[in-house]
């Protein structure tokens, strides 16, 4: 079974561009995760997704959206970027099939924003 | 407000001793706790989980214990392996909340 995909593996962004990234969960896993891993703040929870629906929202500004397909899939926007958005971004997914299910991770997309 | 904590950022343990990681969560809410390990520039690996309701879970290596009248949970591995040096994070999860709530990391270097 495949595992987390997140594509690209490596962005450089200016200030004020936007950038959209991109996870594909592993198969049959219907909720989808992103979280923020920064030096100073570690990992820290952007918003998870579940059949196309945010469920649930951390405390990130609007500059930061997301969305999720019908097959899963889903994708991470980051509009007007500031310097302080440089990070590794992780993606997350899982089964949802029981109650106590764990989130598998993908290898992230490094993004610099100069 | 951290509501999880790994209070030791780093920790140091000889080859083939035991390696002992420590995690205490502030939320009553959480009731399903999970550690990764990460090696720079990848995503978290999924090690061991335990729900609220055991006190105990081992796979191979790994055990972790929580003890829920002090907010505390623990992974050991035993033995350490070269292998094992990585950066651990302890997470928690409330009930039926995808949410993973992440402590700060400690970075497990075992010396051969």
């Amino acid at each position: 079974k495949a595992g987390v995909t997140q594509t690209p593996r490596y962005l450089i962004k200016t200030r004020g561009q936007q950038v959209t990234l991109s996870c594909s969960p592993i198969s049959g896993h219907r909720s989808v995760s992103w979280y923020q891993q920064t030096p100073g703040q570690g990992l820290q929870f952007l918003f998870e997704y579940f059949s196309e629906t945010q469920r649930n929202k951390g405390n990130f500004p609007g500059r930061f959206s997301g969305r999720q397909f019908s097959n899963s899939r889903s994708e991470m926007n980051v509009s007007t970027l500031e310097l302080g958005d440089s990070a590794l971004y992780l993606c997350a997914s899982s089964s949802q099939g029981a109650v106590n299910t764990e989130a598998f991770f993908g290898q992230g997309t490094r993004l610099t924003v100069v | 407000d951290q509501q999880v904590k790994q209070n030791s950022p780093s920790l140091s343990v000889q080859e083939g001793r035991i390696s002992i990681l420590n995690c205490d969560y502030t939320n009553s809410m959480f009731d399903y706790f999970l550690w990764y390990k990460k090696y720079p520039a990848e995503g978290p690996t999924f090690l061991i989980s335990i729900s609220s309701i055991k006190d105990k879970n081992e796979d191979g290596r790994f055990t972790v214990f929580l003890n829920k009248s002090a907010k505390h949970l623990s992974l050991h591995i035993v033995p350490s392996q070269p292998g094992d040096s990585a950066v651990y994070f302890c997470a928690a999860r409330g009930f039926g909340n995808e949410k993973l709530t992440f402590g700060t990391g400690t970075r497990l270097t075992i010396i051969p």
